[in-house]
């Protein structure tokens, strides 16, 4: 059964500064990896999706993850924050192409200083 | 706006009693989930429906069940709530992979 991880249970940083929130998978064959934002009482919004090809995937909202298959991880970047990006974020990954039954990291919580 | 729409939006239950959620999807999606995610953690999947059939089940029991109609909405059922049933319940409607979430349900056991 696939699994994610998410080591980093609460990061802050300064808006402006970068952002590399981490993710690390485990499954035996190509994963179907995704990014999903979460606000406080809210659904979740999706930020990025990998299938295949091009490693480094562009989202929405200024955000890119890349897909390092020898390291098991799918880490989400931002270069530049901003005080709307504090919110919740979860790294999920699907077992087949096709097959939305997302299993979910226990996620990052995003907190953002002036 | 992901146009997955669930109600109610929040729901104070006593431990013992049934509860029914529900969901509308988006336009065009035959496929709808349930996630149930509790405080502090991340969505664990309940079931899938395809088609008003059953796809898939999470590690949940029996009494939690489902149904999806004609028009592709959903409902989810727990009968006999325990305290720990307590969590934000979220449908996600999808079609070619992509889910598109609703805003979710509130469910408290007391």
């Amino acid at each position: 059964a696939q699994s994610v991880t998410q080591p980093d249970i609460h990061i802050t940083v300064s808006e402006g500064a970068s952002l590399e929130l981490r993710c690390n998978y485990s499954y035996g064959a190509t994963p179907y990896l995704f990014w999903y934002v979460q606000s406080p009482g809210q659904g979740l919004q999706l930020l990025l999706k990998y299938f295949s090809g091009d490693t480094l995937v562009q989202g929405i909202k200024g955000f890119e993850a890349e897909f390092k298959r020898s390291q098991s991880s799918f880490n989400l970047r931002k270069p530049s924050v901003h005080w709307s990006d504090a919110a919740e974020y979860f790294c999920a990954v699907a077992a087949n192409f096709g097959n939305e039954k997302l299993t979910f990291g226990t996620g990052t919580r995003l907190t953002i200083i002036p | 706006e992901t146009g997955v729409t669930q109600s109610p939006t929040h729901l104070i239950k006593t431990r013992g009693q049934q509860v029914t959620l529900r969901c509308s999807s988006q336009s065009g999606h035959n496929t709808v989930s349930w996630y149930q995610q509790a405080l502090g953690q991340g969505p664990q999947f309940i079931f899938q429906y395809y088609r008003e059939e059953e796809n898939g089940r999470g590690n949940f029991p029996p009494r939690f069940s489902g149904l999806q109609f004609p028009n592709y909405s959903s409902e989810l059922n727990v009968n006999a709530l325990e305290l720990d049933d307590s969590a934000l319940y979220l449908c996600a409607s999808s079609v070619n992979t992509e889910a598109f979430f609703g805003q979710g349900t509130r469910l408290t056991v007391v």
